[in-house]
């Protein structure tokens, strides 16, 4: 049963727009969210994350918000770039967890 | 450079056989885990391990093994009982137990198996 869900397989966007990446989750004992790109035949690499006592996390053009009541979180990047076209995957864990999960994952595409 | 290696990056196998792929980190990280990455799923968790000889089962053990004798080596065999051994599998470390440990990932190894 898929704990972390990314409904959208993928998403293309225009260069200078912003990207709106979206993940569900359906444990109640998440409290620590993560989002992670990827490239073709790399590993993921880290790119932002948020706890449960906070609603929304930025970071330069990424800013993560998150909706407890709706077991909800997104990503924003503005503006997105090319340079931004990956795989995005969405991870959840719990207090004192070491276990990741992970949604599908999301391919952006940003058109030039 | 600190980092996460694993290899070989491509690896090929007859069917029948057992196969171990490497996973090296000198992060000084106590916890370590192996993912397998299919077509459009997302990354499922084979085993981690925590600290040095221990590890624990994820959702997809079944078919494989792993050790944990040094702290920067987590090596993992696929054996002959994986069904679907073919697939993208990636290595991953974090700091430790009982905090937000972000992980990082190694670049993968894509298994083929013929």
């Amino acid at each position: 049963d898929q704990q972390v869900k990314q409904n959208s397989p993928s998403l293309s966007v225009q260069e200078g727009r912003i990207s709106i990446l979206n993940c569900d989750y359906t444990n109640s004992m998440f409290d620590y969210f993560l989002w992670y790109k990827k490239y073709p035949a790399e590993g993921p690499t880290f790119l932002i994350s948020i706890s449960s006592i906070k609603d929304k996390n930025e970071d330069g053009r990424f800013t993560v918000f998150l909706n407890k009541s709706a077991k909800h979180l997104s990503l924003h990047i503005v503006p997105s770039q090319p340079g931004d076209s990956a795989v995005y995957f969405c991870a959840a864990t719990s207090s004192g967890g070491n276990n990741l999960f992970f949604g599908t994952g999301t391919r952006l595409t940003v058109i030039p | 450079d600190g980092g996460i290696t694993q290899s070989p990056k491509y690896l090929f196998r007859k069917e029948g056989q057992n196969v171990t792929l490497s996973c090296e980190q000198n992060l000084n990280h106590d916890a370590m885990y192996w993912y397998r990455q299919d077509p459009g799923q997302g990354l499922r968790l084979i085993y981690y391990s925590q600290i040095v000889n221990d590890f624990q089962k994820g959702d997809i053990a079944e078919g494989y093994s792993v050790s944990r004798e040094k702290k920067e080596s987590f090596p993992l065999t696929v054996t002959s009982a994986q069904k679907n051994p073919t697939a993208f599998y990636l290595c991953a470390s974090s700091l430790g137990v009982g905090s937000y440990n972000e992980q990082f990932f190694g670049p993968g190894t894509r298994l083929t198996v013929l």
